[in-house]
């Protein structure tokens, strides 16, 4: 059973408007979260991160939102760009693991000029 | 810098054969990983290497051999490849700690007929 989930497949947003991934956890002991990018034939980018102990964090365009009670978190982009257009994969990850990252399916974002 | 390395980009490979594809990275990191990224089932990772000298299984590490080879190469090993291994391999390195980025390489596409 996966332990990251990402339940939307694909998003379409037009350019300039809000996009919003979504992504539900099931341990609750996960306490770091990574959002990474994806480009066709490229490797995964980092993009944004945040710790358990906060329930926010922003940069530039792009804040992820955590909401530890619901085991969910959220990665808003405002405003959105075509260059957006990517796969996202949500990733979390175990302070006794600490080498380990778990990912998400990821979710292909499509952001149409 | 290059960043994280790999070859091949492409291979195909027939049921049975064996390769090794090849990681190096030249951030000076201490962790290195295998992943594969399977559609629908984001990045599962195979092994992992904490530090130079030691290895660690994954999630995924049946039919999977690998090496660190030294700080900078980790390596993995198909010894007798089968169809269920047809997949894009991502490796990855991060400074060692379990919020540090991972930074990723631009994957190899592997086909085994």
């Amino acid at each position: 059973d996966q332990q990251v989930k990402q339940n939307s497949p694909s998003l379409s947003v037009q350019e300039g408007r809000i996009s919003i991934l979504n992504c539900d956890y099931t341990n609750s002991m996960f306490d770091y979260f990574l959002w990474y990018k994806k480009y066709p034939a490229e490797g995964p980018t980092f993009l944004i991160s945040i710790s358990s102990i906060k329930d926010k964090n922003e940069d530039g365009r792009f804040t992820v939102f955590l909401n530890k009670s619901a085991k969910h978190l959220s990665l808003h982009i405002v405003p959105s760009q075509p260059g957006d257009s990517a796969v996202y994969f949500c990733a979390a990850s175990l302070k006794t693991s600490y080498d380990k990252v778990i990912f998400g399916p990821g979710t292909s974002l499509s952001v149409i000029p | 810098n290059a960043g994280v390395t790999q070859t091949p980009k492409f291979q195909v490979l027939k049921t049975g054969q064996s390769m090794t594809l090849q990681c190096a990275q030249d951030m000076n990191h201490n962790s290195m990983y295998w992943y594969r990224q399977d559609p629908g089932m984001g990045l599962r990772l195979i092994y992992y290497s904490a530090s130079e000298g030691t290895t660690d299984k994954g999630e995924v590490p049946n039919g999977y051999n690998v090496s660190r080879l030294n700080k900078r190469e980790f390596s993995l090993r198909l010894e007798s490849a089968a169809p269920s291994q047809t997949s894009v391999y991502f490796c990855a390195s991060s400074p060692g700690s379990y919020t540090d980025t991972q930074y990723f390489g631009p994957g190899t596409r592997l086909t085994v007929l």
